[in-house]
């Protein structure tokens, strides 16, 4: 089974609507992060959290937010979905001592 | 500027071949370096880290670090075709380990 994990992997849906993409890792680390990667764009970070008392906006976190509801667990909203939210997402987590990121597989999103 | 420039691709070169790969890097503090590879709609995953100023030799991987420079670049020897793939530069965000800059990514084709 993958370290971290992400659900759903694909998932299409119309302008408007709530979404919701979650994530689980088995790595037992406390840092989690969420990216979103747009084609040339590379990989931005909206949001992360350094433990689940701890919530930090990134880069480009305006119209998302998350909810750390254990240390393992790390979910991205989307409240009001619109289409150029379409893309890539991706769940991470870091190695404390060297920061390295572990990836899920991604969530492919669509909005219509 | 952009934190993090990579080499505009894409990058093609015959089997083989010594391909390299280039990045810079904006904030000075930064101590974490790390290139990944990211095939077509899988997730990345990493090839190299760096830490310290030099090279530092992983198989047909060499990662080269010069802070002064604030570059840091991945050389790929006897190029496979299995390597062809976007190759992403990240850089720790200040002191705090975890919080990844990525770059655009190169795309590198190594055809046979």
């Amino acid at each position: 089974d993958a370290d971290v994990t992400q659900t759903p992997r694909n998932r299409i849906t119309k302008t408007g609507k709530r979404i919701m993409l979650e994530c689980s890792q088995t790595k037992g680390h406390d840092r989690m992060y969420w990216y979103r990667q747009d084609p040339g764009l590379g990989l931005r970070l909206i949001y992360y959290s350094f433990d689940v008392k701890d919530i930090n906006k990134g880069e480009i976190s305006d119209g998302y937010s998350v909810s750390r509801q254990a240390q393992a667990k790390f979910s991205l909203s989307l409240e009001s979905a619109i289409p150029n939210q379409t893309a890539l997402y991706f769940c991470a987590t870091s190695d404390p001592g060297t920061g390295e990121l572990f990836f899920g597989e991604g969530s492919r999103l669509t909005v219509l | 500027q952009k934190e993090v420039e990579q080499n505009s691709g894409p990058l093609s070169v015959p089997e083989g071949a010594i391909a390299s790969l280039n990045c810079t890097y904006s904030d000075r503090v930064s101590q974490s370096f790390f290139w990944y590879r990211q095939y077509s709609g899988k997730s990345p995953e990493l090839i190299m880290s760096i830490y310290s100023n030099g090279d530092k030799e992983d198989g047909r991987f060499t990662a080269q670090l010069n802070k002064a420079s604030q570059y840091v670049s991945l050389l790929i020897r006897d190029s496979q075709p299995s390597d062809s793939a976007t190759y992403l530069c990240a850089v720790n965000r200040g002191s705090t380990l975890g919080r990844l800059y990525f770059g655009r990514g190169t795309q590198l084709t190594v055809w046979p």
